[in-house]
């Protein structure tokens, strides 16, 4: 079955402890790009990637860092989370990056900075 | 990268046809208007992909006049289990895609 996977879906932490979200798919996509939603915000890109070992900043990038080191895997990483960065996180994928191409989402992660 | 503008919220009631209409003023020549679709703690899902005319699948259509600065999405006949959040998407910018903040869409029995 074609999917975008991300785990853990559900995460509890606390301020300055480093995480990783891990985000993989299963379609052969080049584009890979991590969201996060805020009540009242809607969707908001993080980081994006083109393809392999190439990443680039979306609207919100601050505090995250991104690689992508195989086409399948894109992991979001946190090095020092802040209580700011409570939200929900979406990766999705879609072939290329391009007017008709779709991105097919992950079933998201909620995480919790105390 | 054309702006959007969406309805914040929609009250609806079953069986009723709803449209819920997009403005993107700038839309470029080849941008196309995609929709998506959020339930709660879901990550949004596509529904119709269109550039001009009108565009219908299984589960909605897409009309869109000739001057293409607005789309209207039709979800005919709804049921509760259409709640849900709904995004309309015109072009992207550099690689970057521009979701705002959606519609909301209240179906009450």
């Amino acid at each position: 079955e074609a999917q975008v996977t991300q785990n853990p879906r559900y995460l509890i932490t606390v301020t300055g402890k480093k995480l990783t979200v891990t985000c993989s798919q299963n379609m052969n996509h080049e584009y890979m790009s991590w969201y996060r939603q805020d009540p009242g915000l809607g969707l908001r890109q993080i980081y994006y990637s083109m393809n392999v070992e190439v990443t680039d900043k979306g609207d919100v990038p601050e505090g995250y860092k991104v690689s992508r080191k195989e086409k399948r895997n894109f992991p979001l990483i946190l090095e020092s989370p802040s209580p700011n960065q409570t939200s929900l996180y979406f990766c999705a994928s879609s072939l290329m990056v391009g007017n008709t191409d779709t991105q097919y989402f992950g079933p998201g992660t909620r995480l919790t900075v105390l | 990268l054309a702006k959007t503008t969406q309805p914040i919220s929609m009250d609806s009631y079953e069986g009723q046809e709803v449209n819920i209409t997009c403005s993107h003023n700038n839309i470029a020549t080849n941008d196309y208007i995609t929709w998506y679709q959020q339930f709660p703690s879901q990550g949004p899902r596509f529904i119709i992909q269109g550039y001009k005319t009108k565009v219908t699948n299984e589960v909605a259509s897409l009309f869109i006049p000739a001057d293409r600065k607005s789309s209207t999405l039709s979800l005919p006949r709804v049921s509760l289990s259409d709640t849900a959040v709904y995004y309309c998407l015109v072009g992207y910018n550099f690689n970057k895609f521009y979701f705002g903040s959606g519609t909301k869409l209240n179906v009450k029995p």
